[in-house]
């Protein structure tokens, strides 16, 4: 069984700031994939950025990073210079060998980002 | 090219008729996943196709819930005798599955369908 754990339900950010969006999983599976999407009000689910188990450095996507800390289980995403459009609910998810694909989503963060 | 479709946008009914959900994936991708998100929760796993086979089924919250995938495209979310926790949204997405061990795929999400149990 695995989980992923969000435990910010809601975070207020300055415009042009940086954001850690906290996310820690547990999974018995060797290999897996962590993603990160966003939902805007709008109520589409995209796709930010990707990190597998393996991979030996953290995943970077323009002004989204992954902080990834394997030891720890926690893999952290860092919106840096923060911009209005990034008001949305974040999601973290994975996938391991067992799930047949499907991601396990975590609760999500809403992030408000203010002028 | 297009993305994943999802109809209807908003489904209205009431509590004990049957409602089909409908979603169109990307041409040419043989995954397909349904979630369903209930107000304010995260993204909760319901089924996964794979051509027209399911081999993973175990979201699914009752035997009321079933879904079928004809031509490897098409796909119906089907729920029988609704009751008003099956509210919520909707979601399909798919996915092109790459060779070799690898998670990335990335599921591509349709916009879903808003469905309220009165």
């Amino acid at each position: 069984a695995q989980k992923i754990t969000q435990t910010q339900p809601g975070m207020f950010v300055q415009e042009k700031e940086a954001v850690t969006l906290d996310c820690t999983y547990d999974t018995s599976d060797p290999s897996y994939g962590l993603f990160w999407y966003k939902q805007p009000s709008s109520g589409e689910m995209i796709f930010l950025i990707y990190q597998g188990s393996y991979d030996q450095q953290n995943a970077t996507e323009g002004r989204y990073s992954l902080n990834f800390q394997k030891a720890r289980k926690s893999a952290n995403l860092v919106i840096s210079a923060s911009q209005l459009g990034d008001s949305a609910m974040y999601f973290c998810a994975i996938r391991s060998t067992d799930s047949w694909g499907k991601l396990q989503f975590g609760a999500g963060t809403q992030v408000v980002v203010t002028p | 090219g297009a993305g994943v479709s999802q109809s209807p946008s908003n489904k209205v009914t009431e509590k004990g008729k049957d409602v089909e959900l409908r979603c169109d994936p990307i041409s040419g991708h043989t995954a397909l996943y349904w979630y369903r998100q209930s107000l304010g929760q995260g993204l909760e796993f319901l089924i996964y196709f794979q051509g027209n086979s399911a081999p993973d089924k175990s979201g699914l919250p009752s035997d009321r819930f079933s879904a079928e995938r004809t031509g490897g495209s098409v796909s119906t979310l089907t729920i029988q005798r609704t009751q008003q926790e099956d509210s919520a949204v909707y979601l399909c997405a798919s996915s092109q599955p790459t060779s070799g061990a690898s998670f990335r795929d990335e599921q591509f999400f349709g916009p879903g369908t808003r469905l309220t149990v009165l």
